[in-house]
């Protein structure tokens, strides 16, 4: 059974930076788990923010980046705004499976 | 625009099926897949399967092979989940999502509910 980790919850202040992260119990996460990453605020449908590691959609504020870092995948916000607010889910695929990670707790504190 | 349009919420008695359906608009149908995610009350996200949209090709979770079946209607640009056997832990919101290769989720579907309950 393949598990991918997040951290469960992360504060940040209003403009400050945080990086989230995304770990996979097979060993170091590379670009050919294709991590992309979503935001879901309460009562809404999550909302694609990063595919393919590190590239955005057209609608993905430039706040967001994506990278590898240390053996896992990175979700890094630089300037956060309260309405960063959220959860932040991690996925990475495994030849023809997805797994998603536990979710990442984003206050705005 | 691209949308995807799910079917509305539905309530099940354990052990029935239930059918999800995901109308997708504003882009070539059969040049994506479309994968299905669901989120129990108060859970995280969970990747149920995938199917091509241009071949019918599918790959399923492991732990629901044998209950779940995906489809597609090329001619209504429309994808199918089916969920048979249903137990009080498959309520949850069903969502179906678009995939490009490789590795791309973009637009999502707004969420069925499906709720099972005698």
């Amino acid at each position: 059974q393949t598990v991918v980790t997040q951290e469960p919850s992360l504060t940040v202040s209003p403009g400050g930076t945080v990086t989230l992260t995304c770990a996979s119990s097979t060993g170091a996460v590379t670009s050919g788990y294709y991590p992309n990453w979503f935001q879901q605020k309460p009562g809404q449908a999550p909302r694609a923010l990063i595919y393919s590691t590190s590239n955005k959609h057209s609608w993905t504020p430039a706040r967001f980046s994506g990278s590898l870092l240390g053996g896992k995948a990175a979700l890094t916000l630089s300037g956060v705004q309260p309405e960063d607010e959220a959860e932040y889910y991690c996925l990475l695929y495994y030849g023809g499976a997805r797994v998603f990670g536990g979710g990442t707790k984003l206050t705005v504190l | 625009q691209v949308q995807l349009v799910q079917s509305g919420a539905e309530v099940k008695k354990p052990g029935a099926s239930v059918k999800v359906s995901c109308k997708a608009s504003g882009y070539t149908f059969t040049s994506y897949g479309i994968s299905w995610v669901r989120q129990a009350p108060g859970q995280g996200l969970e990747w149920m399967g995938w199917i091509s949209a241009y071949n019918g090709n599918t790959n399923y979770a492991q732990k629901l092979q044998g209950r779940v079946t995906m489809t597609t209607d090329t001619s209504t640009s429309t994808a199918y989940m089916e969920l048979r056997s249903l137990r009080s832990d498959d309520t949850a919101v069903y969502y179906c999502a678009r995939e490009g290769p490789p590795g791309r989720f973009d637009y999502w579907g707004q969420g069925t509910l499906v709720t099972v309950s005698s």
